[in-house]
């Protein structure tokens, strides 16, 4: 079973709109971390966030925010402002305290920003 | 500049021929990864190792191989026994294998066999 579920396979915008990429995840595990990469054109994962499962403040980095709810097991990401520079597949993952240095990943969503 | 670097950036070959995909890391870090990517997938991990002169192997390890003699270095063999080895490879490292840490990636190598 995918650990974790990214359902929005691509989605576009027009500039300054604001975005929402949705993440679900699925663990038994009570310590957890869950993650957001960025993988622009160029093909390079760029690392975003990390939130711990014992820590559900939302985070806010700019015009990025984070959304982190134990209770839908979601971890949503949203930018605000949209500019075409955020054009790139967003991958959300999941590691296990069980499961030593394994990142699992979702299938990425295509995020298209136009001008 | 401390980073993973893999070269070549873009490979061909032919089927039936091994071909090693080169990953450097100047981070000091202890642990290293490969991942898979084809198209609308997300990455899926074919070895990972945790410390030198050791590695496992990941959800899709068959028809490849690795090593890691040096700590800085983690190459990646894609035998002729892998049946579809045409996808892009991404390198990644972290500091050590806690499930806190995040991973950083190198840029890629795209292999394509014809």
């Amino acid at each position: 079973a995918q650990k974790v579920t990214q359902a929005q396979t691509e989605i576009s915008v027009v500039e300054k709109e604001d975005v929402t990429l949705d993440c679900v995840y699925e663990t038994r595990d009570t310590t957890y971390y869950l993650f957001w990469y960025k993988q622009p054109p160029s093909g390079e994962l760029v690392f975003l966030i990390r939130r711990n499962s014992f820590d559900e403040q939302n985070e806010i980095s700019g015009r990025y925010s984070w959304n982190f709810q134990k209770s839908t097991s979601s971890f949503n990401f949203t930018i605000t402002a949209s500019q075409v520079v955020d054009s790139a597949v967003y991958f959300c993952a999941l590691s296990e305290g069980s499961t030593l240095g394994r990142l699992y990943f979702g299938r990425g969503t295509q995020l298209t920003v136009w001008p | 500049d401390g980073g993973i670097t893999q070269s070549p950036k873009y490979l061909f070959r032919k089927e039936g021929q091994n071909v090693t995909l080169s990953c450097e890391q100047n981070l000091n870090h202890d642990a290293m990864y490969w991942y898979r990517q084809d198209p609308g997938q997300g990455l899926r991990l074919i070895y990972y190792s945790q410390i030198v002169n050791d590695f496992q192997k990941g959800d899709i390890a068959e028809g490849y191989s690795v090593s890691r003699e040096k700590k800085e270095s983690f190459p990646l063999t894609v035998t002729s026994a892998q049946k579809n080895p045409t996808a892009f490879y991404l390198c990644a490292s972290s500091i050590g294998d806690r499930s806190s840490y995040e991973q950083y990636f190198g840029p890629g190598t795209r292999l394509t066999v014809t």
